[in-house]
């Protein structure tokens, strides 16, 4: 399985941009760039997905390395809830979602 | 609210016993996977089903299995439980099943507790 890397935990103050950074240096050309996130105490969520160019949606923005083995997932103004543990996840297609240790949030009011 | 149910919420059972989880999954969506989470080895992939078909298995073991029936829902069968299956069991469903870009919908979960 292509295998991503991430900080074990971020701190961000309310009302700040966050940067959550992943490296995923043996990525392979088909494989898609997903971000999950699990809130406390709930299910993971989807947040936001890409291949190449960077993509944004009413969640987030993710922005992608123009040799895509890095990218980044950008919250514009952090919210308290936004505290979660966010997962960087490689997609090749056809294989289920291989969950890392993730990023754990927290946001400072 | 995502859409995929899951019940029940909590399950208190003893070592030995067997259990049943259930999961409704999206409306349109055709696939169901199971997901384990312990303290320890974080989310774990068990086993994922498509359209009533078995299409994938992760680290499951042989005293667990699933179906997913006709109307799509999809049943989790843990027997002979042990401590260490406590764990929170989530379900997700997908448009598909396939494909890089296929977005996976997760439920609430079911706490389990084995004593």
């Amino acid at each position: 399985d292509a295998k991503t890397t991430q900080p074990n935990s971020m701190e961000s103050n309310e009302e700040e941009p966050v940067h959550l950074p992943c490296n995923h240096s043996t990525i392979s050309g088909t494989d898609y760039i997903h971000w999950y996130r699990q809130l406390p105490s709930q299910g993971p969520e989807y947040v936001i997905h890409g291949l190449t160019s960077n993509v944004n949606n009413r969640m987030a923005s993710l922005a992608i390395a123009e040799d895509r083995k890095s990218s980044t997932l950008i919250l514009h103004r952090a919210t308290l809830r936004d505290a979660a543990v966010y997962y960087c996840i490689l997609t090749p297609g056809n294989t289920p979602l291989v969950f890392g240790k993730g990023t754990r949030l927290s946001v400072i009011a | 609210d995502s859409g995929v149910t899951q019940t029940p919420k909590h399950l208190i059972t003893a070592t030995g016993q067997r259990v049943t989880l259930r999961c409704s999954p999206r409306s349109g969506d055709l696939s169901v996977y199971w997901y384990q989470q312990s303290l320890d080895q974080g989310l774990q992939f068990l086993i994922q089903y498509y359209n009533g078909e078995e299409r994938a298995k992760g680290n499951i073991l042989e005293r667990f299995s699933a179906q997913q029936f006709p109307d799509l829902h999809s049943e989790l069968n843990l027997s002979s439980l042990e401590l260490g299956d406590s764990a929170l069991y989530f379900c997700a469903s997908s448009i598909s099943g396939q494909g890089a870009m296929d977005t996976q919908y997760f439920g609430p979960g079911t706490r389990l507790t084995v004593l």
